[in-house]
């Protein structure tokens, strides 16, 4: 699976959006990219994934560059609760085992 | 529908004791997998299982044993704790195809 380069740490101001990137240079083209995020040292928990296309859901928005070569992750409206470590990760597919890098620190300030 | 249950969710050992962290899914979900995550760090795999009957190592196996005798189980065990192996410990399911992993909450395991 490709490797995954994210800033170790970002703020963001609550009700701000909050733009997460995620470098994946060597991604091949069939990996996936998926968004974790583990809040408090709680277990991860799944946020979006995609493959080319930009894709939304009721979390969070996904976007791909034309060349799959990094993404952003964006959380619209962030809240205080949206604090946690976020994690990019390629995979060929959901059942690969996932490969966790350090991921970015979001802080989200009121 | 539980999800993913990790029991006990906290537990203290003695150096050269074993144990066994537990680990189900009533999601009937093929893959499975243990995580440990150490202080400030990510991650790191120890084993998976793509099903019953069926493990591979992750990145750090040694210490570490397991078995998936059933869809729903997938215990992990250490065969004589070290301290290096103080750890939070996750154990993660996913179904088939592009789909996301569920986690349970994590043992918080502390070797003296």
């Amino acid at each position: 699976d490709a490797k995954t380069t994210q800033p170790t740490s970002m703020d963001c101001a609550e009700g701000r959006a909050a733009n997460l990137p995620c470098n994946h240079s060597t991604i091949s083209g069939n990996e996936y990219v998926y968004w974790y995020r583990q809040i408090h040292s709680q277990g991860p928990q799944y946020i979006i994934h995609g493959l080319k296309n930009n894709e939304t859901n009721e979390m969070a928005s996904l976007i791909i560059t034309e060349d799959r070569k990094s993404s952003t992750l964006i959380l619209p409206h962030a809240t205080l609760r949206d604090t946690a470590v976020y994690y990019c990760i390629a995979v060929h597919s959901g059942n690969t085992p996932l490969v966790f890098g350090k991921g970015t620190r979001l802080s989200v300030i009121a | 529908n539980a999800g993913v249950t990790q029991t006990p969710k906290f537990q203290v050992l003695k150096t050269g004791q074993s144990m066994t962290l537990q680990c189900a899914q009533d999601m009937n979900h093929e893959y499975m997998s243990w995580y440990r995550q150490d202080p400030g760090m990510g991650l790191r795999l120890i084993h998976y299982s793509v099903g019953a009957g069926i493990t591979d190592q992750g990145e750090v196996p040694n210490g570490y044993n397991v078995s998936r005798s059933t869809t729903e189980d997938f215990p992990l065990r250490l065969l004589s704790a070290a301290p290096s192996q103080t750890s939070v410990y996750f154990c993660a399911s996913s179904g088939e195809g592009t789909t996301e992993a569920f986690f349970g909450q994590g043992t918080r395991l502390t070797v003296v």
